[in-house]
């Protein structure tokens, strides 16, 4: 079972922030938190990933909590092109799989 | 640099016939992955390999063979095709360690009538 509990769906406007969040409360501590996302049609991509301190890169943001047993992920300014499922996923040391969850669709209205 | 990519990107297959899926990454990653999504559902782990010559079950193994003799490829079988495995299937590579990304295929959308 994945071990990360996401909203089914989410609805945004667009060019407004959306913060989808992720709970992870068994993560260990040297599990990597890894967002992904999937548009319509192709394969899923790479986000962001992060350990224990906020990340930032050209697509989002990763505010993780302070136990890190949730976090969430960041989008400054949501287009049209965003809408996706995105996905929070453990990367765990002790385990070699990665596993999705059913992660989060996100509908942007314009 | 092709990053990952799958053959065939689709294909029909007749119940009981064989066929197989080819990844190839040119990234030299260890890790190797196989994905199947059915629609409206998220990604079920198939088979996994950490390296050339090893393969291990995933969440959803059977039916599916698989085999890595060269590290750059991943080949998934199916040996008698069901229509239950009728799916796009995602092939993903990456390397060991855990802070880095994994990259993912665009698909190979297989119909088993």
């Amino acid at each position: 079972d994945a071990k990360t509990t996401q909203p089914n769906s989410m609805e945004s406007n667009e060019e407004e922030p959306v913060h989808l969040p992720c709970n992870h409360s068994t993560i260990s501590g040297t599990d990597y938190i890894h967002w992904y996302r999937q548009l319509p049609s192709q394969g899923p991509e790479y986000v962001i990933h992060g350990l224990t301190s906020n990340v930032n890169n050209r697509m989002a943001s990763l505010a993780i909590a302070e136990d890190r047993k949730s976090s969430t992920l960041i989008l400054h300014r949501a287009t049209l092109r965003d809408a996706a499922v995105y996905y929070c996923i453990l990367r765990e040391n002790r385990d070699d799989k990665i596993i999705f969850g059913k992660g989060t669709r996100l509908h942007i209205l314009p | 640099n092709a990053g990952v990519t799958q053959t065939p990107k689709f294909r029909v297959l007749k119940t009981g016939q064989s066929m197989t899926l080819l990844c190839a990454q040119d990234m030299n990653h260890e890790y190797m992955y196989w994905y199947r999504q059915d629609p409206g559902m998220g990604l079920r782990l198939i088979h996994y390999s950490v390296g050339e010559g090893t393969t291990a079950k995933g969440e959803v193994p059977d039916g599916y063979n698989v085999s890595r003799l060269k590290k750059q490829n991943f080949l998934l079988g199916l040996e008698s095709a069901a229509p239950s495995q009728t799916s796009v299937y995602f092939c993903a590579s990456s390397y060991l360690q855990r802070n880095t990304e994994a990259f993912f295929g665009q698909g190979t959308r297989l119909t088993v009538v």
